[in-house]
């Protein structure tokens, strides 16, 4: 079975510096995987996804992440945040039969002035 | 509209009786998901359409736990006898189809609380 996991639960950052997500995904194939966004009272919104090709993936909002299938990760990353990035971030992967996305636990992020 | 929306956008109901939440998948999307979110479980699966059948309703919790979508538009999910562990958020998403890794639009979900 499919799982994910986010080994960090919060996450605080200063603004304008760097930060980082971790994701790390159980799967038998070559997953899909995805991350997405959720602010304090919205839904979900896709920030970029792999799924073949090139390992690093650009995304919206300043966003990129790699895939390394010897480590079964896929990290997120943004070079500056922004006190706008504050949010809970969720690391799923996907199937090709369906695409029923598996969450990990999410990790929220506090931006600190 | 734009986007999917859902409906009602907050429901508080009696444990035991019935519910019924919407949603309304974006134009022309083949593909509808349900999702939960609830403290303890986090964001869980639950059932997928592709069109107007339900190929994969591996994560319904329990029998009380029923969904159909119709004209491959509209879903409602229907929670029958409603328990206090049925608190949760409830999300809809959709997608062009379900064959790829197509993105899924997420609606902004029903926040469930029975009391």
């Amino acid at each position: 079975a499919q799982s994910v996991t986010q080994p960090d639960i919060h996450i605080t950052v200063s603004e304008g510096a760097s930060l980082e997500l971790r994701c790390n995904y159980s799967y038998g194939a070559t997953p899909y995987l995805f991350w997405y966004v959720q602010s304090p009272g919205q839904g979900l919104q896709l920030l970029l996804k792999y799924f073949s090709g090139d390992t690093l993936v650009q995304g919206i909002k300043g966003f990129e992440a790699e895939f390394k299938r010897s480590q079964s990760s896929f990290n997120l990353r943004k070079p500056s945040v922004h006190w706008s990035d504050a949010a809970e971030y969720f690391c799923a992967v996907g199937r090709a039969a369906g695409n029923k996305l598996t969450f990990g636990g999410g990790t929220r992020v506090l931006v600190k002035p | 509209g734009a986007g999917v929306s859902q409906s009602p956008s907050n429901k508080v109901t009696e444990k035991g009786k019935d519910v019924e939440l919407r949603c309304d998948p974006i134009s022309g999307h083949t593909a509808l998901y349900w999702y939960r979110q609830s403290l303890g479980q986090g964001l869980e699966f639950l059932i997928y359409f592709q069109g107007n059948s339900a190929p994969d309703k591996s994560g319904l919790p329990s029998d009380r736990f029923s969904a159909e979508r119709t004209g491959g538009s509209v879903s409602t999910l229907t929670i029958q006898r409603t328990q206090q562990e049925d608190s949760a958020v409830y999300l809809c998403a959709s997608s062009l189809d379900g064959g790829g890794p197509n993105e899924q639009f997420f609606g902004p979900g029903t926040r469930l609380t029975v009391l």
